[in-house]
């Protein structure tokens, strides 16, 4: 069975960083890319980042480049976020997917529960 | 990036009722459209890839069609177990995209 598990979401201060963890399982988590979507309270889904099976490549969205670097262990099974200088508009559910490529974010088949991220003074 | 427009962005229907609602792209995308129930408090689920192929294990209730820039997906009979936000999102060029939702629920 597949399962995702995101950790590491809590209360931040603008300016202030965080690092968001998903411990992945059920599958060989290094054949399949990996992403983050976010969702703003009482908003919709935007897509944050992905990274490659093998770490070799990655994008972010516009509002987050330069700021949030996605990485993987794939001896750990375990995808990251490392969140700096981070706004309130950040503020946001992130979950971590998985996706059935090993490069590209096309679908998203599983998700993972979530983990609140509230930036604020 | 291509932007996606799902109208309605809410609808009340009754149980048993057939519901359809659309999602429009901003360009041409081919069939590269997947369709996404959340319900309150969850994350999101898969439910149609490619316009219009059920994931494994989805009601048959549910179907969705459509190319290039029009799109709809369809409960053929509402269940109150059907009461979710669906989301329509383009992969057909990066960034990936997401609709603003049609949020569903029962009259």
């Amino acid at each position: 069975e597949v399962k995702l598990v995101e950790s590491g979401g809590g209360l931040a201060q603008p300016g202030g960083s965080l690092r968001l963890s998903c411990a992945a399982s059920g599958f060989t988590f290094r054949t399949f890319a990996m992403t983050w979507v976010r969702q703003a309270p009482g908003k919709g889904l935007e897509w944050v980042s992905v990274i490659s099976g093998s770490a070799g490549s990655t994008d972010y969205t516009d509002s987050v480049k330069g700021r949030f670097t996605i990485s993987r262990d794939n001896s750990k099974n375990t995808l990251y976020l490392q969140m700096n200088s981070l706004r309130a508009e950040d503020t946001a559910v992130y979950y971590c997917a998985k996706t059935p490529g090993l490069v590209r974010a096309t679908l998203f088949d599983y998700w993972g529960q979530g983990t609140l991220v509230t930036v604020s003074s | 990036d291509i932007q996606m427009t799902q109208s309605p962005s809410s609808l009340s229907a009754s149980v048993g009722d057939r519901v359809t609602f659309t999602c429009q792209a901003s360009q041409d995308i081919s069939k590269s459209l997947n369709w996404y129930q959340q319900k309150p408090g969850k994350a999101p689920k898969l439910l149609i890839y490619d316009a219009s192929i059920l994931d494994t294990g989805v009601p048959s209730r549910f179907s969705g069609s459509g190319s290039g820039t029009a799109f709809a997906f369809t409960i053929s009979s509402l269940q109150p177990e059907d009461i979710a936000t669906y989301y329509c999102q383009q992969y057909d060029n990066p960034p990936v995209t997401f609709g603003g939702g049609t949020k569903v629920e029962i009259k």
